[in-house]
């Protein structure tokens, strides 16, 4: 069984600056893939980035990257130069490599203050 | 083009009713799923498919069935609503062989039974 965990509920940020969200996983599987997405108040569910347990560097994708620490088991979200369209909640997920199943974590709700 | 597409997006309806969501992805994606999404926020996992046969079944009341009549189509239907079932469905799809995609999610239905 696989388990994500979010601890932060909700975040502030300034305009502009850097925000990292904490994403740390459980699994007895030796390969997985680690996502992360985002759903902003209109409810839809966007896919953002996405790291594999035995990929070599950590993910970027414009202005998010992922900090993959794979002994400490974390998987934290960078989301730099944050925009007011960035406010929303992020979920973390994960799925072994055989494993169809997505789990989410509880999701942090981010907000970006002008 | 709507990639994963649900109707309705809104149901209200009653204890006891019975409902049915239905799901079309246009993709060409061989696995499709259903999450229920409550008022916490928290994404869970309800039934997934791989073409056309049913590979995940979680822990849900057998009020919920699940049918894919071909691999683009994942319907949701709901006997004998209860107020527990308010929450939002998600649908969504995957390749299998696919993996670092991840997951591509349709809009989201809100249920409220009253």
């Amino acid at each position: 069984a696989q388990k994500i965990t979010q601890t932060q509920p909700g975040m502030f940020v300034q305009e502009k600056e850097a925000v990292t969200l904490d994403c740390t996983y459980d699994t007895s599987d030796p390969s997985y893939g680690l996502f992360w997405y985002k759903q902003p108040s209109s409810g839809e569910m966007i896919f953002l980035i996405y790291q594999g347990s035995y990929d070599q560097q950590n993910a970027t994708e414009g202005r998010y990257s992922l900090n993959f620490q794979k002994a400490r088991k974390s998987a934290n979200l960078v989301i730099s130069a944050s925009q007011l369209g960035d406010s929303a909640m992020y979920f973390c997920a994960m799925r072994g490599i055989n494993d169809y199943k997505l789990s989410f974590g509880a999701g942090t709700t981010v907000t970006v203050r002008a | 083009d709507t990639a994963v597409s649900q109707t309705p997006k809104y149901l209200v309806t009653q204890m006891g009713n019975d409902k049915s969501i239905k799901c079309e992805q246009n993709l060409g994606h061989d696995t499709m799923y259903w999450y229920k999404q409550d008022s916490k926020k928290f994404l869970k996992i309800m039934f997934s498919y791989n073409n056309k046969e049913l590979i995940i079944n979680e822990t849900v009341p057998n009020r919920f069935s699940p049918k894919s009549p071909d691999k683009a189509h994942l319907n949701l239907h709901i006997n004998s609503l209860e107020l527990g079932d308010s929450a939002v469905y998600f649908c969504a799809s995957s390749q299998s062989d696919r993996g670092r995609d991840g997951y591509t999610f349709g809009s989201g239905t809100r249920l409220t039974v009253v």
